[in-house]
């Protein structure tokens, strides 16, 4: 059964400060892994979406690897601002008896400080 | 687009009671996805609509959970009848092919059972 692992759990830093955000999963076939964000009260909102024949992805201020064999996929995020408070949620998209789902992490809560 | 619609937003019912949450998907989008999220399990798919027709319905939780889609623009979630453990917020999402590429969030239903 896939299994996915985000830590840490919740992240606060200040301004300005890169940051890294990691994601593990415990089965390597995998069709793609996605970042969403979740604002409280909000639904999901995609960031990335990384194919499983690719190495990265990058939009902005963010940028999410994945590395299959090893089960792990990052999300960087450069010169943060409080704005990219929320909580980030990893996903990986996989076939089971022929339907297609998303399994998710549990999110990392991120907070950045003025 | 308004992009996914999602009602009520909220409701709040006691044990017992039927209820009923609905879904608009985004209009060309021929895959739709019920999921649940609560703090325990975090995100969870419930069941999962391709062109309409139920593909996997393995995360329905038990027989007091059932879900349609009449139609392309429409699909509904019913509990009957409701238990306290129900409590959680419901997420409906479309994407535009079978599960592997970007799906679109609803703002949610926040659901408590008395």
């Amino acid at each position: 059964k896939q299994e996915v692992t985000q830590i840490p759990a919740a992240l606060s830093v200040p301004e300005g400060e890169n940051l890294v955000l990691n994601c593990s999963f415990t089965d390597s076939a995998i069709y793609n892994l996605q970042w969403f964000r979740q604002d409280p009260g909000k639904g999901l909102t995609s960031l990335l979406l990384i194919q499983s024949s690719q190495r990265e992805q990058t939009s902005g201020r963010l940028n999410a690897s994945l590395d299959k064999s090893s089960g792990r996929s990052t999300l960087y995020i450069a010169a943060s601002q409080p704005g990219d408070s929320a909580t980030y949620l990893c996903a990986v998209s996989l076939t089971q008896g022929g339907s297609e789902k998303l399994v998710f992490g549990k999110g990392t809560k991120l907070t950045v400080n003025p | 687009d308004a992009g996914v619609i999602q009602s009520p937003r909220h409701e709040v019912t006691e044990m017992g009671q039927e209820v009923t949450l609905r879904c608009k998907p985004i209009s060309g989008h021929n895959s739709l996805f019920w999921y649940r999220q609560t703090m325990m399990r975090g995100l969870e798919l419930l069941i999962y609509f391709n062109n309409n027709v139920p593909i996997d319905d393995s995360g329905m939780p038990e027989d007091r959970f059932s879900a349609k889609m009449p139609n392309a623009s429409f699909s509904t979630l019913k509990i009957q009848p409701s238990e306290p453990r129900d409590s959680a917020v419901y997420f409906c999402a479309s994407s535009s092919y079978r599960g592997t590429d970007t799906q679109y969030f609803g703002p949610g239903t926040r659901l408590t059972v008395l």
